[in-house]
């Protein structure tokens, strides 16, 4: 699976907009990027997924570049609850076989 | 989302026992259940799969026989510590593939004393 490369932390201020990028520059054409996020002590939470379209849910929003070698994670709204390590993996789809490699994530810190 | 649940959350215990971790995905059927170990303020690290039926798959660099897996049936894997030791002590975290995608455990929290 391909290396993944974030930064080790960001601060975002409650009700903004947080941004998390993840570069991928090695990502193969059937490799999907998945995004994660880990609260403390407890087990990492699903947030989004997608192969080459922007991507959205009730949690997020994921933009993939046209050449896929990077993209955003956005929480439109941040809280205080948002603040959690997020890990930006790709991999093949699930029922392709593969595994989740965690990488050091992003500590995101959410301020009032 | 599916949910996965362990059990116990949190255990201690004497250096040299065993210690048993359950896995089980509460309404999905997961054929591929995976063991992930995670030390403070590290990233989680993958330690083995295992498939429904057959022998675990372990990572490079993980005992097997330290760290038995049994994947008995669709909804229930588990995590045998055996001759556990103090540096044994982490967060030991589940995840089932299903549904579309993968989900986690809550954790279990292992101190060996």
């Amino acid at each position: 699976d391909a290396k993944t490369t974030q930064p080790p932390s960001m601060d975002c201020a409650e009700g903004r907009a947080a941004n998390l990028p993840c570069n991928h520059s090695t990502i193969s054409g059937n490799e999907y990027v998945y995004w994660y996020r880990q609260i403390h002590s407890q087990g990492p939470q699903y947030i989004i997924h997608g192969l080459k379209n922007n991507e959205t849910n009730e949690m997020a929003s994921l933009i993939i570049t046209e050449d896929r070698k990077s993209s955003t994670l956005i929480l439109p709204h941040a809280t205080l609850r948002d603040t959690a390590v997020y890990y930006c993996i790709v991999r093949v789809l699930y029922n392709q076989g593969g595994k989740l490699i965690f990488g050091q994530g992003t500590e995101l810190s959410v301020k009032p | 989302g599916a949910v996965v649940s362990q059990h116990p959350s949190r255990v201690i215990c004497k250096s040299g026992t065993s210690v048993k971790i359950e896995c089980r995905s509460l309404d999905f059927q997961a054929t591929t259940m995976f063991w992930y170990r995670q030390f403070p303020k590290k990233s989680l690290m993958l330690m083995a799969t295992s498939n429904e039926g057959s022998k675990a798959t372990y990572e490079q660099g993980v005992e097997k026989d330290k760290f038995l897996i049994n994947h008995a049936s669709l909804t229930l894997s588990t995590l045998t510590v055996t001759s556990a030791h103090p540096e044994d002590s982490s967060f030991y975290i589940c995840s089932a593939r299903g549904e579309g995608t993968q989900f986690f455990g809550p954790g279990t929290r292992l101190t060996v004393l």
